[in-house]
């Protein structure tokens, strides 16, 4: 099946610095990508969809200036936290749509970064 | 936008006993899948299943789409089968929005 990695796994950044985190589809090509945050006890959050070529698209309530993505090729999205506090940590995890033609709306999750800020 | 509901909430189990968790949604949608996420956090793919009936293993799921539901049946569960198990849907285009899941905790 398709696979998606993230980079880091995991990362402690201090307060007032900026933390990138790098989603990859590995043997298939996306042109949409996804970021999504949870919470301790929580369930997944859409944040933002990430378009190749273009603007990212955020959900209601998501900072755009502090939670910047780029999609700069047809494998590589990235999230970068602009200055990070204490409330920006947790488990941020991307996902990437499956190929058309056999399930193409299956999404592919990457195994998650989790952010601590200090 | 779409709503998701999972139920229970949250789950214990006798091990070796049988569950059927549910999640019922609010629109038309065009994917639906069911995924386990580990103590690691990583979410393990379960059954994409937008309609129709899967089975794998112990695991088997069924879609009714034109009632806006889906279950997860586990059979004879085991305690590896703890963790959250999440619902996600999509409607139209790829977005996929989650249930908040159901927790489930098997005994030995």
């Amino acid at each position: 099946g398709a696979v998606v990695s993230q980079h880091p796994s995991w990362v402690i950044c201090k307060s007032g610095t900026s933390v990138k985190i790098e989603c990859r589809s590995l043997d298939f090509q996306a042109t949409t990508m996804f970021w999504y945050r949870q919470f301790p006890k929580q369930s997944l959050m859409l944040m933002a969809t990430s378009n190749e070529g273009s603007k990212a698209t955020y959900e209601q309530g998501v900072e755009k200036d502090k939670f910047l993505i780029n999609h700069a090729s047809l494998t590589l999205s990235t999230l970068t936290v602009t200055s990070a506090h204490p409330e920006d940590s947790s488990f941020y995890i991307c996902s990437a749509p499956g190929l058309a033609g056999q399930a193409p709306y299956e999404q592919y999750f990457g195994p998650g970064t989790r952010l601590t800020v200090t | 936008g779409i709503q998701v509901e999972q139920s229970p909430p949250d789950l214990i189990l006798q091990e070796g006993a049988n569950s059927t968790l549910r999640c019922n949604f609010s629109d038309s949608v065009n994917n639906l899948q069911w995924f386990h996420q580990n103590p690691w956090g990583q979410l393990i793919n379960l059954f994409y299943i937008p309609s129709g009936t899967k089975q794998n293993g112990r695991l088997s799921a069924t879609t009714v789409a034109t009632e806006r539901y889906s279950l997860l049946y586990i059979s004879s569960s085991q305690t590896t089968d703890s963790g959250v198990y999440f619902c996600a849907v999509g409607t139209g285009g790829f977005k996929t929005i989650f249930g908040a899941g159901t927790r489930l905790f098997v005994k030995a």
